[in-house]
């Protein structure tokens, strides 16, 4: 596609619900991040994707976050029983390729904006 | 380990000042990319403009300029003549090209708002 697409762009849920989010990179991109960006702070690193493997998960919080992702396309995220300090933005970005050069320009999406109640 | 700071959380201007969002780093690798995005209210961070550490040569792109100094580990923008629209939250971001993954770690934003 032409961005990166998010989806649900808002998502409520309840204490204890999972939720899943979901992220298409641009067409032909390589790489993909995960980044959370709690209300009104920076963006914290979550997982970062080289095709279909994590070679870093460093970022996700516990146990109850995982990410996948298929092929070189869709990737999800996974909260399960979501708790309230959750609620955050959850962005994704793209990236031709996460090669050696660190040169790359991250392309974001316009993330999925999670409260649980 | 490495940090961006931004220490200015947020700055309030009148249309047509200048604006200077501090950024300073700290890395223990010498080869690195410095980063600056913007982020308008509608949520999508948008890329400005990308630095290599071998290139400490300042940038001026239209109202925007960058001055890189790597003896104080620091990359400041400025925002020329301020225009309503750009009111938005700026983000230094860092990446070591060793780095496992190849992730940017980010300031913590500083919130530029322009009243007319």
């Amino acid at each position: 596609g032409a961005g990166v697409s998010q989806s649900p762009s808002n998502k409520v849920t309840e204490k204890g619900k999972d939720v899943e989010l979901r992220c298409d990179p641009i067409s032909g991109h390589t790489a993909l991040y995960w980044y959370r960006q709690r209300l009104g702070q920076g963006l914290e690193f979550l997982i970062y994707f080289q095709g279909n493997s994590a070679p870093d998960k460093s970022g996700l919080p516990s146990d109850r976050f995982s990410a996948e992702r298929t092929g070189e396309s869709v990737s999800t995220l996974t909260i399960q029983r979501t708790q309230q300090e959750d609620s955050a933005v959850y962005l994704c970005a793209s990236s031709p390729t996460s090669g050696p050069s660190g040169a790359n320009v991250l392309t974001f999406g316009a993330g999925s904006r999670l409260t649980v109640l | 380990a490495q940090k961006v700071t931004q220490a200015q959380t947020e700055i309030s201007v009148v249309e047509k000042e200048d604006v200077t969002l501090d950024c300073v780093y700290e890395t223990r690798d010498t080869t690195y990319y410095l980063f600056w995005y913007k982020q308008p209210p509608s949520g999508e961070l948008v890329f400005l403009i990308r630095r290599n550490s071998f290139d400490e040569q300042n940038e001026i792109s239209g109202r925007y300029s960058w001055n890189f100094q790597k003896s104080t580990s620091s990359f400041n923008f400025t925002i020329t003549a301020s225009q309503v629209v750009d009111s938005a939250v700026y983000f230094c971001a860092l990446r070591n090209i060793k780095a496992a993954g190849n992730k940017l770690t980010f300031g913590g934003g500083t919130r530029v708002l322009v009243k007319p």
